[in-house]
């Protein structure tokens, strides 16, 4: 009874350091989805992938890169984390279908001091 | 500019009263609309969905109304329960498109 799953669950970092979060699904989806959300803005999409081997800009990617490794698995990554990327981060998927919506992990939450 | 809207922050009510949350959206194009549960510390779970060629959905307790003309969804929780007490989320996608959309979000209290 797996769904998504997100590693790790909390992370401080300090500014200019580096990590990568990463995600993956057990349901067979298509598509996979990385948002931040913030007090007062919601969720905001990041980077999704349609499908395995493509990528795309969501609203805010800007300080951030992803990687499909597979269909299971969707990384993000902070190459010089900054203060204003802390939040909580969500991984989610779709399975593209009609009346079904996105599933989403638990989250991970990222301080950068 | 935000595409998915959620004018009010919070909405408190008394349990087994009805609950009503709003959601206005500005793109024509978004032809497909949720709305997500969050309690804190848990990611988003999928509450109900409703297509735009359809005024209504119903799911138990939870029912989703769609105004087309006027680019207005709302949420109807009847009765409302203290266990409904959380963040509610309205989201929007087109049929074309890989991306959902939220608004700001919305916190319940349901007070009993």
């Amino acid at each position: 009874n797996a769904g998504v799953t997100q590693t790790p669950k909390f992370q401080v970092l300090k500014t200019g350091q580096s990590m990568t979060l990463q995600c993956a699904q057990d349901m067979n989806h298509n598509s996979m989805y990385w948002y931040r959300q913030d007090p007062g803005m919601g969720l905001r999409l990041i980077y999704y992938s349609a499908s395995e081997g493509t990528t795309d800009k969501g609203e805010v990617p800007n300080g951030y890169n992803v990687s499909r490794l597979n269909k299971r698995e969707f990384s993000l990554r902070l190459e010089s984390a900054a203060p204003s990327q802390t939040s909580v981060y969500f991984c989610a998927s779709n399975p593209r279908l009609a009346g079904v919506g996105y599933t989403f992990g638990s989250g991970t939450r990222l301080t950068v001091v | 500019d935000q595409q998915v809207k959620q004018n009010s922050p919070s909405l408190s009510v008394q349990e087994g009263r009805i609950s009503i949350l709003n959601c206005d959206y500005t793109n024509s194009m978004f032809d497909y609309f949720l709305w997500y549960k969050k309690y804190p510390a848990e990611g988003p779970t999928f509450l109900i969905s409703i297509s735009s060629i359809k005024d209504k959905n119903e799911d138990g307790r939870f029912t989703v109304f769609l105004n087309k003309s006027a680019k207005h969804l709302s949420l109807h929780i009847v009765p409302s329960q203290p266990g409904d007490s959380a963040v509610y989320f309205c989201a929007a996608t087109s049929d074309s498109s890989y991306k959902l959309i939220f608004g700001s979000g919305t916190r319940l209290l349901v007070r009993p």
